[in-house]
């Protein structure tokens, strides 16, 4: 079946540092969509990516669907201490027939102050 | 303002005990969608439906049921069968079935087995 993998599993920054992530599917996605999880809470949904290539900011949030449509890419610039929590990508389980989505492991961001 | 309610946050269950939680969404969502969170993992699916009436297994639905009865309803119930339902639940919607797919979360709840 189809899978995610995420990565990096952790990252502990320093407040003000420029953050990267990314995703990889083992099939074609034709959409990529990144949320953000803070403790105890529902994820959030932070960008919604549908064409290959595509390139969408989201304040200082900046994700990419990947030329190959098997990756997506997130960065965080000048971080700060409220972006700590998980951040998942997640992509269409079955081509988009059903709405469901598969979702990575996520990444667990660290931000010192 | 319209969104995802789920009740309650917290919820104890006894062993041998069904319990039910609550996802109510006000956006008007044809699909809505349950999910199990185990720390340090992703999200698993455990149940969804499309439309009223109407609903599918996901990758781990053994131990659990679910009913759709109202558009803006999916309750979900963890059954005595399911033998390991400490975890957080999470509740989805999505305003599409097909196309531009993207769900919007429900704020959990935590289950604990005591």
């Amino acid at each position: 079946g189809q899978q995610l993998n995420q990565s990096p599993q952790s990252m502990f920054i320093q407040e003000g540092e420029d953050v990267s992530m990314n995703c990889t599917s083992s099939s074609i996605f034709n959409t990529w969509l990144w949320y953000k999880q803070d403790p105890g809470e529902g994820p959030v949904l932070l960008i919604a990516l549908y064409k290959a290539g595509e390139l969408t900011s989201n304040g200082r949030l900046t994700a990419q669907f990947g030329i190959t449509r098997k990756d997506s890419f997130l960065n965080i610039s000048a971080s700060i201490p409220s972006d700590v929590g998980i951040y998942f990508c997640a992509g269409p389980n079955d081509g988009g027939a059903t709405n469901k989505l598969i979702f990575g492991t996520g990444t667990l961001l660290a931000v010192q102050p | 303002d319209g969104g995802i309610t789920q009740s309650p946050k917290y919820l104890f269950r006894k062993e041998g005990q069904n319990v039910t939680l609550s996802c109510e969404q006000n956006l008007n969502h044809d699909a809505m969608y349950w999910y199990r969170q185990d720390p340090g993992q992703g999200l698993r699916l455990i149940y969804y439906s499309q439309i009223v009436n109407d609903f599918q297994k996901g990758d781990i639905a053994e131990g659990y049921s679910v009913s759709r009865e109202k558009k803006e309803s999916f309750p979900l119930t963890v059954t005595s069968a399911q033998k390991n339902p400490t975890a957080f639940y999470l509740c989805a919607s999505s305003p599409h079935t097909g196309g531009r797919e993207t769900q919007y979360f429900g704020p959990g709840t935590r289950l604990l087995v005591l």
